[in-house]
């Protein structure tokens, strides 16, 4: 059964960095991609970036700058770090295998 | 970036009846490995995104046949028949053949 589970703190000071771990099960991460997506409070959904499974990455150019994306195949985790974060980063970030599973989401607010 | 535009923004349902959400790219969504990577979701109130269709006609696993997808190039319609009060929620389309992702803003879909 695959499952994925977001996790990191939910209030990030202004200019910060944002650390999220995404824990899967049920698969391999050197055989699927995992993505990061992110919805603001009320709007639409954002394609942050993603990890394949030979460990090539690809980013959203709008966050380029300030995101990385890397993972620990042993845990079973992908990693997103954001640097310099603003109150505009405030949202429900998502990890999702393929687009197909998704984790439930973690909210993220940035607010001193 | 590839821009995806849904229509309409908020759809009117009754149940058990039929509506068409329509997404336009602004550019060919073909990749130069003859597929077309146009997916469509739904996300219910407090959920997390949940695949429905995938490469514009295949319908997700468990997904009923009440949902078909259709289009080619850059333009794409999801038909829903005999709506019924799981079906309510917002869609979206996701275009993944172009770097970054992008999806459409979203339709809302509610009772008359």
């Amino acid at each position: 059964q695959v499952q994925l589970k977001e996790s990191g703190p939910g209030l990030v000071q202004p200019s910060q960095t944002l650390s999220l771990t995404c824990t899967v099960s049920g698969f391999s991460l050197t055989s699927y991609d995992v993505h990061w997506v992110r919805q603001p409070p009320g709007k639409g959904l954002e394609w942050m970036g993603g990890i394949w499974g030979d460990g090539s990455t690809a980013y959203n150019s709008a966050l380029k700058s300030r995101l990385s994306i890397s993972r620990d195949t042993s845990k079973s985790q992908v990693f997103l770090k954001m640097n310099s974060l603003q109150t505009e980063d405030t949202a429900i970030y998502f990890c999702t295998r393929s687009g197909s599973s998704w984790g439930q989401g973690v909210m993220v607010t940035v607010s001193s | 970036d590839v821009l995806m535009t849904q229509t309409p923004v908020s759809l009117p349902v009754s149940l058990g009846g039929q509506v068409s959400i329509s997404c336009r790219s602004s550019q060919s969504l073909v990749h130069s490995d003859g597929n077309t990577y146009l997916h469509w979701y739904l996300q219910k109130p407090g959920q997390s995104p949940q695949l429905l269709i995938y490469r514009v006609s295949n319908r997700f696993s468990g997904v009923p046949d009440r949902f078909s997808g259709s289009g080619s190039g850059t333009d794409f319609t999801l038909k829903i028949s005999r709506v019924e009060p799981e079906d309510l929620g917002v869609y979206y389309c996701l275009q993944s053949t172009h770097f970054p992702w992008t999806f459409g803003g979203g339709t809302k879909l509610e009772l008359k």
